[in-house]
C-alpha cells in the first residue's frame, strides 16, 4: 500500500516558520490532508486539499503540494503550536486512508 | 451544539467483539452532505483509518480490518456503531469517530473529531 513519510520531530523558535513535511511517492497526484493533535485532545483539521483552510483555522497554517512531497508552513509560530501534526492521504490502489507517522513540533 | 461523542467498554478480554458507539450532536446522521467514520489511534500515536460509512448505509472498511468489522447507522437514535470481533492485544487504541467535509467524497479529510473512548484489550 501507498507510504507516506514524516520526519518525527521539528523544532522552531517562537515568532520563525515551521516547516513540515509529508514524502511519498508522486505524491503530487492526490490530495493531502493535515491534522493537529494537542497533547491529550483529539486531532484537528488544519488543512485539507492541499492547501485549504477549515474555518477559524488562522491563516499562519499554509500547505504546498509538488512532486514527491507535501508541506505544510505554519508562519510566527507560538506556544500554543506545539502538537503532532499528522498529513494523510487516499490510497486509490487500495481503497483506504493512509496516515502519516505524525511529526511533534517542538516551540524552543 | 454540533459534537460527537463515542463510548465504548474500556476494558475487554481477547477474543471478545468490541461494540462501540458515536453520538452525534447537531447535525443528522442520515444527512446525504456527510459521510461518517472510526480512526483509531495506538498508544504508538499511530493514526489507522478504520471504515467510513455514507448515509445511505454504505460502507467502505480499511482491508485490513475488513474480515473483522462492521458499521452501522441507527437514524432514529442518531448515532453510529462499530463492531470489531475476536480482538487483540493489537487492538488497544483509542477509538474517535469523525464526520467527512460536507459533500465530499470518501477519502476526503474528516472535519470534525469525537474525543475518543480507549479501548484496552487484555489477554
Amino acid at each position: 500500500s501507498y507510504v507516506v513519510t514524516q520526519a518525527p520531530s521539528v523544532s522552531v523558535a517562537p515568532g520563525k516558520t515551521a516547516t513540515i513535511t509529508c514524502g511519498g511517492d508522486n505524491i503530487r497526484s492526490k490530495t493531502v490532508n493535515w491534522y493537529q493533535q494537542r497533547p491529550g485532545q483529539a486531532p484537528v483539521l488544519v488543512i485539507y486539499y492541499d492547501g485549504d483552510r477549515p474555518s477559524g483555522i488562522p491563516d499562519r497554517f499554509s500547505g504546498s503540494n509538488s512532486g514527491n512531497t507535501a508541506t505544510l508552513t505554519i508562519s510566527r509560530v507560538d506556544a500554543g503550536d506545539e502538537a503532532d501534526y499528522f498529513c494523510q492521504v487516499w490510497d486509490s490502489d487500495t481503497d483506504q486512508y493512509v496516515f502519516g507517522s505524525g511529526t511533534t513540533v517542538t516551540v524552543l | 451544539q454540533l459534537q460527537l461523542q463515542e463510548s465504548g467498554p474500556g476494558l475487554m478480554k481477547s477474543s471478545e467483539t468490541l461494540s462501540l458507539t458515536c453520538t452525534v450532536s447537531g447535525v443528522s446522521i442520515n444527512s446525504i452532505n456527510y459521510y461518517w467514520g472510526w480512526i483509531r489511534q495506538t498508544p504508538g500515536k499511530g493514526l489507522e483509518w478504520i471504515g467510513s460509512m455514507f448515509y445511505n448505509g454504505r460502507a467502505h472498511y480499511n482491508p485490513s480490518l475488513r474480515s473483522r468489522v462492521s458499521m452501522s447507522v441507527d437514524t432514529a437514535k442518531n448515532h453510529m456503531s462499530l463492531s470489531l470481533t475476536s480482538v487483540t492485544a493489537a487492538d488497544t487504541a483509542k477509538y474517535y469517530c469523525a464526520r467527512g467535509l460536507e459533500m465530499a467524497a470518501l477519502g476526503d479529510a474528516f472535519d470534525l473529531w469525537g474525543q475518543g473512548t480507549l479501548v484496552t484489550v487484555s489477554s
